[in-house]
């Protein structure tokens, strides 16, 4: 069963802008992945962050993780159009390399 | 990084027959593969793992004797979709991690997607 929310369901921006987006998780977790999928494709795997961690930058993208709160935030910093996508929050916890997926949000950046 | 090709992308059917979903990892040994589903603007939904030389692990409330699934080699997992019908109409995801030759990370390399539709 998905374990993972993420707020905001769909979020539109303009080009330049920072995007952030929030997930959260019921169980114990190992670490943490954010994904990005463009529309009929496959995943693309973005970051990911242990659970002794508490941020982790990688280019435009910031993510912090709350392991007492249970939740993430992927910041997208100097949005641009390219960005457009939706995006999802994986855990694994107990099940190892078997991935829990959030319910996504869907990005639009708008030029 | 590690490449999963997915094949056919997208396949219309009757209903009633069957259709294979091949997923090969192309430049790494996949002894795990996942088989995911997802439902237009939905998120992903685990199926089953795909284990090398032994039977896949289904999740609850997926039909193994529908959702066949077959692990031949270290690169390759097949998803068969027996007697499909409308309702099994869906965009079909495998993934594979990386594994310890490639520093297994705890990442999935994802195929491109397989998308179903049933008439």
């Amino acid at each position: 069963s998905q374990q993972g929310e993420e707020d905001p369901q769909a979020l539109s921006i303009q080009e330049g802008e920072n995007a952030t987006m929030n997930c959260s998780y019921k169980t114990s977790i190992n670490n943490l992945q954010w994904y990005r999928q463009n529309s009929g494709r496959g995943l693309v795997h973005l970051i990911l962050i242990r659970s002794n961690e508490r941020e982790k930058h990688s280019g435009r993208l910031r993510v912090t993780l709350d392991t007492s709160k249970k939740s993430s935030s992927l910041l997208i910093t100097a949005s641009r159009a390219a960005d457009t996508a939706s995006y999802f929050c994986a855990t694994d916890g107990k099940y190892g390399n078997k991935l829990v997926f959030g319910a996504g949000t869907i990005l639009r950046v708008k030029s | 990084g590690a490449v999963v090709s997915q094949h056919p992308s997208w396949v219309i059917c009757k209903s009633g027959t069957s259709v294979k979903i091949e997923c090969r990892s192309l430049d790494f040994q996949a002894t795990t593969m996942f088989w995911y589903r997802q439902f237009p603007k939905q998120s992903l939904m685990l199926m089953a793992t795909s284990n090398e030389g032994s039977k896949a692990t289904y999740e609850q409330g997926v039909e193994k004797d529908k959702f066949l699934i077959n692990h031949a080699s270290l690169t390759l997992s097949t998803l068969t979709v027996t007697s499909a019908h409308p309702e099994d109409s869906s965009f079909y995801i495998c993934s594979a991690p990386p594994g310890v030759d490639l520093g297994n990370t705890g990442e999935l390399f994802f195929g491109e997607g397989s998308r179903l539709t049933v008439l």
